[in-house]
């Protein structure tokens, strides 16, 4: 069974600065969907990334940019440039592509604080 | 473009009663899936409704179970309401199974 991994619960930067967070997944599978949602305390999950397995190039959206690794099964999550809005729940999630198995995994989110 | 909405936002419930929740998605959305959110499991899959049809299911007992209807919008229920269903309900939608998918604000249920 495919899980998902966010190793890091809470974590901080200061406002202006780039932060990093982590996820790893495990799947057998070749081809999939790797997703970034930011969950802020409105409640609403909002997509934040989506990037393809078989895309080798790492996907961005502003100041938002992800490291895929797909041989050490990484998905990092790069926030450039921090804001107070961007303080949220984040959560990695996983989809496979192939079949109708293809349920999200997410992981437990990291919560990220802004600092001002 | 109207969101994805769901209704209603906050509900109160006692153990053993049930309860139906409601998520209309974006007009052109033929997809709705369903998940749970609690602080200790996390967000975990409920089930997925394309066309009016059960797509796919997570690991839940048979006291949970949705349609969807021909007009895309979706409703959940719960039977015989337990402690642990306390949680935020959240529904999401998109044109089409597999595609990037919008969320509503979801429902927050509280068991007494």
């Amino acid at each position: 069974a495919q899980t998902v991994t966010q190793s890091q619960p809470e974590m901080s930067v200061q406002e202006a600065e780039t932060v990093t967070l982590s996820c790893t997944y495990d799947t057998s599978e070749s081809d999939y969907y790797l997703f970034w949602y930011k969950q802020p305390p409105s409640r609403q999950m909002i997509l934040v990334i989506r990037q393809e397995a078989y895309k080798q190039q790492n996907a961005t959206e502003n100041r938002f940019s992800v490291n895929f690794q797909k041989a050490a099964k990484s998905f990092s999550l790069k926030i450039s440039d921090s804001q107070l809005g961007d303080a949220a729940m984040y959560f990695c999630a996983y989809r496979s592509a192939r079949g109708r198995d293809d349920k999200i995994i997410f992981g437990k989110g990291t919560r990220l604080h802004i600092l001002p | 473009k109207a969101g994805v909405t769901q209704t209603p936002r906050y509900l109160i419930k006692t153990r053993g009663q049930q309860v139906t929740l409601s998520c209309s998605p974006i007009s052109g959305h033929r997809s709705v899936s369903w998940y749970q959110q609690t602080p200790g499991q996390g967000l975990q899959f409920l089930f997925e409704y394309f066309s009016e049809t059960q797509r796919n299911k997570g690991n839940f007992p048979g006291r949970f179970s949705g349609r969807q209807f021909s007009n895309s919008r979706s409703e959940m229920n719960v039977s015989t309401l337990e402690l642990g269903d306390s949680a935020l309900y959240l529904c999401a939608s998109s044109v089409l199974p597999n595609q990037p998918q919008h969320f509503g604000d979801g429902t927050r249920l509280s068991i007494l």
